[in-house]
Parts: structure tokens; C-alpha cells; sequence
């Protein structure tokens, strides 16, 4: 099976633009989750989705907005830009009620 | 609310030599712990998990985990390490209260593994 998948890998953008990154999760796995990664905050979840429903949410301000497609691909935007949504973003799958999350290889996202 | 403590930044081991990275853990209910490795600029690569059952976990390259309920603990080992070992271990954990409902994951701040010839 093909991993997760996550485009694009590499992005720059300019504070005050918004982003959208996009997720393909392990076929039949109907779970995602979005994790931000930065080097003074860590890992952090962003949210979780399931079967096109946001079932989670981590404590991000709202200009961090997700969806979900009827075929599991996910994409998340941020609006508004800041220099610091400059990070990692990490995208992860898992079967319904699965216990393990598979990553993608993530998408950097630099903000200018 | 669940957490992680990861209290080492680095380990420092020479090829061939045990390597133990450490991780504790705080969750209402059964935890499910898991352990991932991640190289420079790549995402994260699961090496195991502890879900129930025998305490010591098997996992990926030849790495293992002790869970121990009464310490609240689940350190990585593996017996013989390897140059190529080197990266960046993080531990998770999710409350098995949350199964089938979400998935979230609590990550520990990360320890990063330095093995030297």
C-alpha cells in the first residue's frame, strides 16, 4: 500500500497570505489528524477528521480551518498568515478506531 | 489531560553499546503508547506500540519497549546500537478511553540520539 501523502512538500509565503496543504491517507484508512511541529512548541494537534466530520480540535486559533473529502483526502487551510505558522505540518492516518497513525512526510511551510 | 515527559534532550551512545531513551507518561485509564523516529526533513516512521498484554514490545530495527504500569513509563531499548540509529525518538500517548471516537496523540518533546563510532 502507498503511505500518506502530502503536498506540497515545500511552500513560502508571505505574512498576511493564506496556505492550503493537502492530505492523502493510506488507502482505507477514513481517519486524519493534522499536527504542527515547530522547534519551540513541539508537536501539536491541529485536528482530526472522520468521515468528513471534525471529531477533534487542538487549541489553535481559527485561522487553522480543515476539511475532509468523501474519499478521505484532507486539506487544511491558515488564513492570515503569521511568522509563526512558519513549521512543520504533518498530516496522519488511521483506519476507523485504529489505535495507529501512520505519517506523512510533511509539508514545511515557511512564512516571510 | 494526557502528557509526556521525555527528560533527556540527548543520548549520547557509541556504536554497540544499549541505548535506552526514556519516556514517561500521565493519561486518565489505559494508556496506548507508541514510539516514533524521525530523520532531518522527513516525517515521522512508527517503530512500535503498546496497546495490552506482555509488557515488553518488539518493534522496528531492532528496537524494544518496556512498559511499566506502576511507574508510568515506556523507555526504548535496543541492545546494539547503530551509527545509523541517530535521529530524533519521540513517545506518544492516547487514552484507550478515546478509542473509536479520536485518535489524538500526545507527543513528548523529543530526544535526540547521537550514536559515535
Amino acid at each position: 500500500k502507498a503511505g500518506v501523502t502530502q503536498t506540497p512538500r515545500y511552500l513560502i509565503k508571505t505574512r498576511g497570505q493564506q496556505v492550503t496543504l493537502s492530505c492523502s491517507p493510506i488507502s482505507g484508512h477514513r481517519s486524519v489528524s493534522w499536527y504542527q511541529q515547530t522547534p519551540g512548541q513541539g508537536l501539536q494537534f491541529l485536528f482530526e477528521y472522520f468521515s468528513e466530520t471534525q471529531r477533534n480540535k487542538g487549541n489553535f486559533p481559527g485561522r487553522f480551518s480543515g476539511r475532509q473529502f468523501s474519499n478521505s483526502r484532507s486539506e487544511m487551510n491558515v488564513s492570515t498568515l503569521e511568522l509563526g505558522d512558519s513549521a512543520l505540518y504533518l498530516c496522519a492516518s488511521s483506519l476507523a478506531g485504529g489505535i495507529g497513525q501512520f505519517f506523512g512526510p510533511g509539508t514545511r511551510l515557511t512564512v516571510l | 489531560a494526557q502528557s509526556v515527559a521525555q527528560p533527556e534532550d540527548q543520548v549520547n551512545v557509541a556504536e554497540g553499546n544499549p541505548l535506552t531513551v526514556k519516556c514517561t507518561y500521565s493519561v486518565s485509564g489505559n494508556p496506548y503508547l507508541f514510539w516514533y523516529v524521525q530523520y532531518p526533513n522527513r516525517g515521522l516512521q512508527f517503530l512500535l506500540k503498546y496497546i495490552t498484554g506482555d509488557n515488553l514490545v518488539k518493534g522496528s530495527y531492532g528496537f524494544e519497549a518496556e512498559f511499566n504500569k506502576s511507574q508510568t513509563s515506556f523507555h526504548l531499548k535496543k541492545p546494539s546500537a547503530l551509527v545509523s540509529d541517530s535521529a530524533l525518538y519521540f513517545c506518544a500517548v492516547r487514552t484507550a478511553l478515546d478509542t473509536g471516537t479520536a485518535s489524538k496523540l500526545t507527543f513528548g518533546t523529543g530526544t535526540r540520539l547521537q550514536v559515535t563510532l
